[in-house]
């Protein structure tokens, strides 16, 4: 297996434009996470998907911010409109429930807004 | 008080010796996973405790969890172990994972 995949691995954006990152989870792996890592608070969960399906959104900053997995084996984060603060390494993982959860990570996506 | 610390911050060590990186935490958990990051930003996952001991090469990880306490050592330290080390616990109640701020650990040849 390939393991997850993201992309883009880097993604230089001006304020104010629309960025949307992507990515495709391990086959057969039901949960899939979000994550956001900065300099000032590590790694933050944003969201997290269990058979397609939003569980938990309470990590999502604010209303720019949206997720959504239309099938089992894609997912998109998209922030409109980007602002500096949003530049931060964004990861996808995912998982299955039962096998102990040990999660994999994707690369990330290096987010760079100026 | 941050539902998941780790210790030391910051550790440099020789090559060849014993290295410790404690976790504790204050939530009940389900499971508590030990995460390396290398410089150039991939995450890998060691190891995912939910009671005893687990070893791994020259890598062992213990877990108490009636002290919600975990350790990671590391055996014959050697420079390519140089990485950020990173606690994580799930709760009982979900899925997710609460991430610890990560041990800096640098190994001198």
């Amino acid at each position: 297996d390939a393991g997850v995949i993201q992309s883009p691995r880097h993604e230089v954006t001006e304020m104010g434009q629309e960025v949307t990152l992507r990515c495709k989870p391990i086959s057969g792996h039901d949960y899939l996470f979000w994550y956001r890592q900065t300099m000032m608070r590590g790694l933050e969960l944003l969201i997290y998907f269990n058979n397609n399906v939003p569980i938990d959104d309470s990590g999502m900053p604010e209303d720019r911010f949206s997720a959504k997995m239309p099938n089992a084996s894609f997912s998109t984060l998209k922030i409109q409109p980007s602002e500096p603060r949003d530049s931060a390494v964004y990861f996808c993982a995912s998982n299955i429930r039962g096998a102990q959860g040990e999660q994999f990570f994707g690369p990330g996506t290096r987010l760079t807004v100026l | 008080k941050n539902e998941v610390e780790q210790s030391p911050q910051n550790l440099t060590a020789q090559e060849g010796e014993f290295i410790t990186i404690n976790c504790s935490y204050s939530v009940g958990i389900s499971a508590l996973h030990w995460l390396q990051q290398h410089p150039g930003g991939g995450i890998v996952s060691l190891f995912m405790l939910s009671s005893g001991k687990k070893k791994h090469g020259r890598l062992i990880a213990t877990i108490n969890i009636q002290e919600k306490h975990s350790s990671l050592h590391i055996t014959a330290s050697h420079p390519r172990d140089s990485a950020v080390y990173i606690c994580a616990v799930r709760s009982n109640y979900g899925q997710n994972f609460v991430f610890g701020p990560g041990t800096r650990l640098s190994v001198l040849p």
